[in-house]
């Protein structure tokens, strides 16, 4: 199947500091990207989903000033987030959808990445 | 609103049994189906995809769609302790002229020797 590499896996950082999450579709062009969080022992969160040359449309109850959403390119989305606290601590993953038909095209993960803010 | 309902579990199941994981889904239209495992910390891997009514195998494991009653179900058979993890299930729901996939809260199978 298709790769999707998450950069970094995890990172710690504090509190009121911000923190750039890089998803790279290795071998094919995304032109959707879409970005979850997960909380321990809780399902998979839509944020957000990512489109190559404009603005991602958020899910309602995110906010899109705090999780900086860019996809400049085909192969490149990255997360933001900013003035990161602890209640952003969480599993953050990105997943990218080759061209096709959306209905019947799997989206191929990233490793996820683990923010923990102290 | 679209939904994608599975029980949370966790389902136990012991070593060799067959293990059945169900997911009903809201959406009548939906056409396509996918069950993805993920094992603890890590990311989710997509196992099986349906698109027609029936059943659909590969090696172990089964999946098995009924679009009239709308649940979509996978059966793992000769189930092993490395089987153990959260089995998600996904149905693209359309929105704004694209599809987002809906995810299921998945159902955490244990598989005890």
């Amino acid at each position: 199947g298709a790769v999707v590499s998450q950069h970094p896996s995890r990172v710690i950082c504090k509190s009121g500091t911000s923190v750039k999450i890089e998803c790279r579709s290795l071998d094919f062009q995304a032109t959707t990207m879409f970005w979850y969080r997960q909380f321990p022992k809780q399902s998979l969160m839509l944020m957000a989903t990512s489109n190559e040359g404009s603005k991602a449309t958020y899910e309602q109850g995110v906010e899109k000033d705090k999780f900086l959403i860019n996809h400049a390119s085909l192969t490149l989305s990255t997360l933001t987030v900013t003035s990161a606290h602890p209640e952003d601590s969480s599993f953050y993953i990105c997943s990218a959808r080759p061209p096709g038909l959306d209905r019947d095209t799997e989206a191929f993960f990233g490793q996820g990445t683990r923010l923990t803010v102290v | 609103q679209k939904e994608v309902e599975q029980n949370s579990g966790p389902l136990s199941v012991p070593e060799g049994a067959i293990a059945s994981l169900n997911c009903t889904y809201s959406d009548r239209g939906s056409q396509s189906f996918f069950w993805y495992r993920q094992y603890s910390g890590k990311s989710p891997e997509l196992i099986m995809f349906i698109y027609s009514n029936g059943d659909k195998e590969d090696g172990r494991f089964t999946a098995q769609l009924n679009k009239a009653s709308q649940y979509v179900s996978l059966l793992i058979r000769d189930s092993q302790p490395s089987d153990s993890a959260t089995y998600l299930c996904a149905v693209p729901a359309a929105s704004g002229g694209s599809y987002i996939p809906t995810f299921g809260r998945g159902t955490s199978l244990i598989v005890h020797p």
